[in-house]
């Protein structure tokens, strides 16, 4: 059972927007960055946003976090087919010397 | 750019030990941690510490404590991850990854190696 806890799944349309949510608590996402991470199946993760908010250069403007008190979201704007793929959202805990806490993941369909 | 270049698949027997490379191009090898992450077939990702190239210290997840050891060469660029007594719920693609930053959360990660342990 994971630390932060994410919806196992999430769906929606081609041009629709889609929120995926990440809780966690005051010594994990309340301290610390969040990161979001994209995995397509049978691939390694791709950094999505780092510092709860930013992009690496080359993610898509329709890709944007935000964090408040012990809660991250995701949103993805402008769906598009190619955006199915399993995320990740990822902070440090400062409990037990430092720890890296993943989400479980989330399942992305666009129907 | 920054690339993780991992060693190729290993099967092992339950009790075995497996030794995984991830050899770093493209920055500096000292100037960045290197993480170990784990993904059980189906599953998320289990994160299971780290290694500071430059001064050789480590971080390991609780769980993994007593099991698992991160080493590096600096010569050759090189970290790796031994993971001793191997189970058969080792059984995982296990991936490397440098910070994005120094000392933030993965940012850069290699291809992955699977390991399984089967018997």
């Amino acid at each position: 059972q994971s630390v932060l806890t994410q919806p196992p799944s999430a769906s929606g349309t081609p041009g629709q927007r889609v929120t995926i949510s990440c809780s966690g608590s005051s010594s994990n996402i309340g301290r610390n960055y969040v990161y979001w991470y994209q995995q397509f199946p049978g691939t390694a993760p791709k950094l999505l946003i780092y510092r709860n908010n930013e992009r690496p250069s080359g993610v898509p403007d329709r890709f944007s976090g935000s964090k408040s008190g012990t809660s991250a979201s995701l949103t993805i704007s402008g769906l598009r087919s190619e955006d199915e793929a399993d995320y990740y959202c990822a902070a440090w805990d400062d409990n037990l010397r430092g720890r890296l806490m993943f989400g479980g993941g989330t399942k992305l369909t666009v129907l | 750019q920054v690339q993780l270049v991992q060693s190729g698949a290993e099967v092992k027997r339950p009790g075995a030990s497996v030794k995984v490379s991830c050899k770093a191009s493209g920055y500096i090898f000292t100037d960045n941690y290197i993480h170990w992450v784990r993904q059980a077939p189906g599953q998320g990702l289990e994160w299971m510490g780290w290694i500071n190239p430059k001064s050789g210290a480590t971080n390991y997840e609780q769980r993994f404590q007593g099991n698992v050891t991160m080493t590096r060469d600096t010569s050759i660029s090189t970290a790796y991850m031994e993971l001793n007594s191997l189970r058969s719920d080792d059984t995982a693609v296990y991936y490397c990854a440098r910070d994005y930053s120094y000392g933030s959360n993965p940012g850069y990660w290699g291809q992955g190696t699977l390991v399984t342990v089967s018997s």
